[in-house]
C-alpha cells in the first residue's frame, strides 16, 4: 500500500539557518503530494502541494519539489524564522481520496 | 469563524462508555473525511463521506465505531464500548469536489482520553 516516510525530528535550528525534512514515499500511480503544518494547538494546515512529476509547491518561503525518480518531496526553507516552530507532516493521495501522512516532524526555531 | 468545527474539543470517559463527537464541515463542502491521530504519529484515514453517502472506511474502524453524515451537513462519530486504545485527538477535514486536487481544510480535533 501507500506510505509515506520522513525524516525523524525533532529538528531545533536557529533563526536564519537553512531547514531541509526528507520526505520519501511509496504508491502505485501518480499520487498528488503535500506538506501540512501543525502550529502549537491549531489545526492541520496545507502548506503546499504538487501533483505531477517536477511540479514545484512553494508557499511562505517553503519549497518542496516533486521528484519521482527518487520518490522524495524534500521541504525547504532558505532562512527559518521563529514563526516556523510546528510539526510538519509530510502526505500523500492516491487512487482514494485518502490522505497517508508520515509521523511528522517538530520543527524548533531559536531565536 | 467559518472553518471547520469540531466539539467538544476535549473528552474524558471511562472504559466500555460510548462517545460520540461531531463535526460541522465549511457550508458548501461537499466531502467529509474522519482522521485519527496518535501521539508520535501522522493522522490515519478513517472514513470519508461525499454528500451523505459513506465511501470508503479503513480496516481501522472496527464495528464498535460509526459514523454518519445524515443530511450531507453535519457528521458523528461515535465509539461504542470505549478501550484505551481509542485515546487519541480524532480529526475532521472538509473538501468541495470540483476540477483538479482539492484541499481538505482540517479542524482542530477531538481529544479522547479513555480511563
Amino acid at each position: 500500500g501507500n506510505s509515506v516516510t520522513q525524516m525523524e525530528g525533532p529538528v531545533t535550528l536557529s533563526e536564519e539557518a537553512f531547514l531541509t525534512i526528507n520526505c520519501t514515499y511509496t504508491a502505485t500511480g501518480y499520487p498528488s503530494l503535500f506538506w501540512y503544518v501543525q502550529y502549537p494547538g491549531e489545526g492541520l494546515q496545507l502548506l503546499l502541494k504538487a501533483t505531477k512529476a517536477d511540479d514545484k509547491g512553494s508557499n511562505k518561503g517553503f519549497e518542496a519539489t516533486y521528484r519521482k525518480e527518487t520518490t522524495s518531496f524534500h521541504l525547504e526553507k532558505g532562512s527559518v524564522q521563529v514563526s516556523d516552530s510546528a510539526v510538519y507532516f509530510c502526505a500523500l493521495r492516491g487512487g482514494s481520496e485518502k490522505l497517508v501522512f508520515g509521523k511528522g516532524t517538530k520543527l524548533t526555531v531559536n531565536p | 469563524d467559518t472553518g471547520v468545527s469540531q466539539n467538544p474539543r476535549h473528552k474524558i470517559t471511562k472504559r466500555g462508555q460510548n462517545v460520540t463527537f461531531r463535526c460541522d464541515p465549511i457550508s458548501e463542502h461537499n466531502r467529509l473525511y474522519w482522521y485519527r491521530q496518535t501521539l508520535g504519529q501522522g493522522p490515519e484515514f478513517l472514513t470519508y463521506f461525499q454528500n451523505e453517502a459513506q465511501l470508503e472506511k479503513s480496516r481501522l474502524l472496527s464495528d464498535r465505531f460509526s459514523a454518519e453524515r445524515p443530511k450531507g451537513s453535519f457528521s458523528t462519530l461515535e465509539i461504542q464500548r470505549t478501550e484505551q486504545g481509542d485515546s487519541a485527538m480524532y480529526l475532521c477535514a472538509s473538501s468541495l469536489t470540483g476540477g483538479g486536487i482539492t484541499e481538505a481544510f482540517f479542524g482542530q480535533g477531538t481529544r479522547l482520553t479513555v480511563v
